[in-house]
């Protein structure tokens, strides 16, 4: 089956601590989202990647860090710096061949500091 | 700055009645999206507009955007407690980029 995964669901974080979460896809698209969700709140945009080995700031990237080595893949680092990293975190991707480039969204990940 | 505003943020109905969610943004866009929330779960993607004068149904959603008045609505028909959720619209900006702002949600409790 074709889709986004995203792991691990739960992530628990110490303070001063990084960590990283994971983001796969499937679905042969180029380019890939991730966003941060607080509760009762819309989605922010982190990080995205149009395409591999390149990828640039969202509205909020401070505290954050990515890669894109493959194209299958699009890992986030949640370094130290961020300072409230408690937060619903989504991964997207999109097809860039087709005018509807409809973003399809992983399951997420919930990352807490302890 | 772009914003994305819906209303209400919350809204609670009882099964059978209708309603309209409102999303309006403030800048120029040529796509927007409607997506659903479930709980502690992802986003499901309900519906894409692409055009003014744009309308989409789905069972008992209807969705329609006006660009130049640069809302779009959500029409909710005789309600039925499956349709609780948060719903949210999405609106692309940075051109090829395909970056989407998304709205606060609406958190909609249907009653039976």
């Amino acid at each position: 089956d074709g889709g986004i995964t995203q792991s691990p669901k739960y992530l628990f974080r110490k303070e001063g601590q990084n960590v990283t979460l994971s983001c796969e896809q499937n679905l042969n698209h180029d380019a890939m989202y991730w966003y941060r969700q607080d509760p009762g709140q819309g989605l922010r945009l982190i990080y995205y990647s149009q395409i591999v080995n390149d990828f640039q700031k969202g509205d909020i990237a401070e505290g954050y860090s990515v890669s894109r080595e493959k194209k299958e893949s699009f890992p986030l680092t949640v370094t130290s710096a961020q300072k409230n990293p408690t937060a619903f975190y989504l991964c997207a991707s999109s097809s860039k061949s087709d005018k509807i480039n409809e973003q399809f969204f992983g399951p997420g990940t919930r990352l807490t500091v302890l | 700055e772009l914003k994305v505003e819906q209303n209400p943020l919350f809204l609670s109905m009882q099964e059978g009645k209708n309603y309209t969610i409102y999303c309006n943004y403030s800048t120029t866009s040529d796509r927007l999206y409607w997506y659903r929330q479930d709980p502690g779960k992802s986003l499901e993607s309900l519906f894409v507009l692409l055009s003014n004068g744009a309308v989409k149904q789905e069972g008992r959603l209807m969705a329609s955007l006006d660009t130049k008045a640069r809302l779009s609505t959500l029409h909710i028909t005789a309600a039925v407690h499956d349709l609780s959720a948060t719903y949210f619209c999405a609106v692309v900006y940075g051109g090829a980029t395909n970056k989407l702002i998304f709205g606060t949600g609406t958190l909609l409790a249907v009653q039976p």
